[in-house]
């Protein structure tokens, strides 16, 4: 069965400081990894796209790494700022001639001044 | 601002009853994804429309279905409404259907569903 996994469900940081959120996956065939950022109440707002034979991808202070040979990638924030206090969504595509998704149920940040 | 609009904001309804989620997509984008996100489920991936043709199923249950129209607008109906059925509903589009590519998505402010 495709999971996603993410940890840890919650964070707390002061301000100005790094975090990295982690995902695991056993989805199969994979086609791409996302991270989204999702403020509460409103829509999920996409971080970085990353393929199988991408590394790394950056969106600002926001680094995605992945890992396919494990299975693992992580969303790395720089200098966190207030406005970082979201929950941070990873969803891996399968592959194949129809759109697959299958979501985590997301890391909660909050960045405390 | 995503560029993709959803009505009503807030929707407040009983058990049985039915009810139509309206999305526009930005403008040029072909694609239209409708998600339920629920506090015990998280997002959920309900269907794909691709310029008026059904391209992909999810988690969608019988009570429910969708339409895009000629004018790429899309609709998510659900009826005989259980208090389950509460939950925040996103629409999405991006500008093609090939979904195993990079296809970034664009979600809407969603519609808040109260089914009391």
């Amino acid at each position: 069965k495709n999971q996603v996994e993410q940890s840890p469900q919650s964070l707390i940081i002061l301000e100005g400081k790094n975090c990295t959120l982690q995902c695991n996956y056993t989805v199969s065939p994979f086609s791409n990894l996302r991270w989204y950022k999702q403020d509460t109440g409103r829509g999920p707002v996409s971080l970085t796209i990353m393929t199988f034979s991408e590394n790394t991808k950056s969106n600002g202070r926001y680094t995605a790494t992945l890992d396919a040979d494990t299975k693992q990638s992580s969303l790395h924030i720089t200098a966190s700022q207030l406005s970082d206090s979201a929950s941070y969504i990873c969803v891996v595509i399968s592959s194949g001639g129809s759109y697959i998704p299958t979501f985590g149920r997301g890391t909660s940040l909050i960045v405390h001044p | 601002d995503s560029g993709v609009t959803q009505t009503p904001k807030h929707l407040i309804t009983a058990t049985g009853q039915r009810v139509t989620l309206r999305c526009s997509p930005r403008s040029g984008d072909l694609s239209v994804y409708w998600y339920q996100q629920s506090l015990d489920q998280g997002l959920q991936f309900l269907i794909q429309y691709y310029n008026g043709e059904e391209r992909a199923k999810g988690n969608i249950l019988e009570r429910f279905s969708a339409q895009q129209f000629p004018d790429l607008h899309s609709e998510l109906n659900l009826s005989s409404l259980e208090l389950g059925d509460s939950a925040l509903y996103f629409c999405a589009s991006s500008p093609q259907g090939v979904q195993d590519r990079k296809q970034t998505q664009y979600f809407g402010p969603g519609t808040r569903l109260l089914v009391l």
